[in-house]
């Protein structure tokens, strides 16, 4: 079955601890990206990675970095997490057209 | 910066009605369109993608179009029934990047 898979679902932390959540597609998609969504501000893309080895920022990336080492994986890394990046965050890949979403990892940080 | 707006905001409606959703874009070199559905604390659905070359794509009860020159899209369902209650996201794709609007929230009352 053609997805994206995102890890954990759930997750709770504490300010400064070093987190992160992987994100993988079957697809073989050249485009992945990551997005935070939060109440009222809708969803805002962090990161976006256009091939292997190739990552730009998207709207909001402070405190947050990423790789793309493979195609298929696309991990989202908190050095030293903070309280306002608690959040609802999606991964999404993209053949070049259509967008499709993992099912989302909700992160509280305390 | 490009902006994507959505109204309303939110939308109630008797089941049956048919019913329209609009999304505002700011970007005239928009590469596509994508209308998505989102249930409560899941992820994203694609409903309808657009290309800027198309004026409208249908799918079912579902039918979107795409007005590059006026920077508008309509998402319009047909007979609307209480399993289409969700948050309807529009994303514009600027070619490397996606913006979304922040949604309409629908409601169908049996």
């Amino acid at each position: 079955e053609a997805q994206v898979t995102q890890n954990p679902r759930y997750l709770i932390t504490v300010t400064g601890k070093k987190l992160t959540v992987t994100c993988s597609q079957n697809m073989n998609h050249e485009y992945m990206s990551w997005y935070r969504q939060d109440p009222g501000l809708g969803l805002r893309q962090i990161y976006y990675s256009m091939n292997v080895e190739v990552t730009d920022k998207g709207d909001v990336p402070e405190g947050y970095k990423v790789s793309r080492k493979e195609k298929r994986n696309f991990p989202l890394i908190l050095e030293s997490p903070s309280p306002n990046q608690t959040s609802l965050y999606f991964c999404a890949s993209s053949g070049g057209s259509e967008q499709f979403f993992g099912p989302g990892t909700r992160l509280t940080v305390l | 910066k490009q902006e994507v707006t959505q109204i309303p905001a939110a939308l109630s409606v008797p089941e049956g009605e048919n019913l329209v959703l609009n999304c505002s874009f700011t970007d005239s070199a928009i590469y596509n369109l994508q209308w998505f559905r989102q249930d409560p604390g899941k992820g994203l659905t694609s409903l309808l993608l657009i290309q800027s070359s198309q004026r409208e794509q249908t799918s079912g009860r579902l039918n979107a179009s795409l007005d590059k020159s006026s920077g508008r899209s309509t998402l319009y369902i047909a007979a609307s029934q209480p399993g289409d209650s969700a948050t309807y996201l529009c994303a514009e794709n600027t070619g490397n990047q996606f913006y979304f609007g922040t949604g309409t929230s629908l409601t169908v009352i049996p």
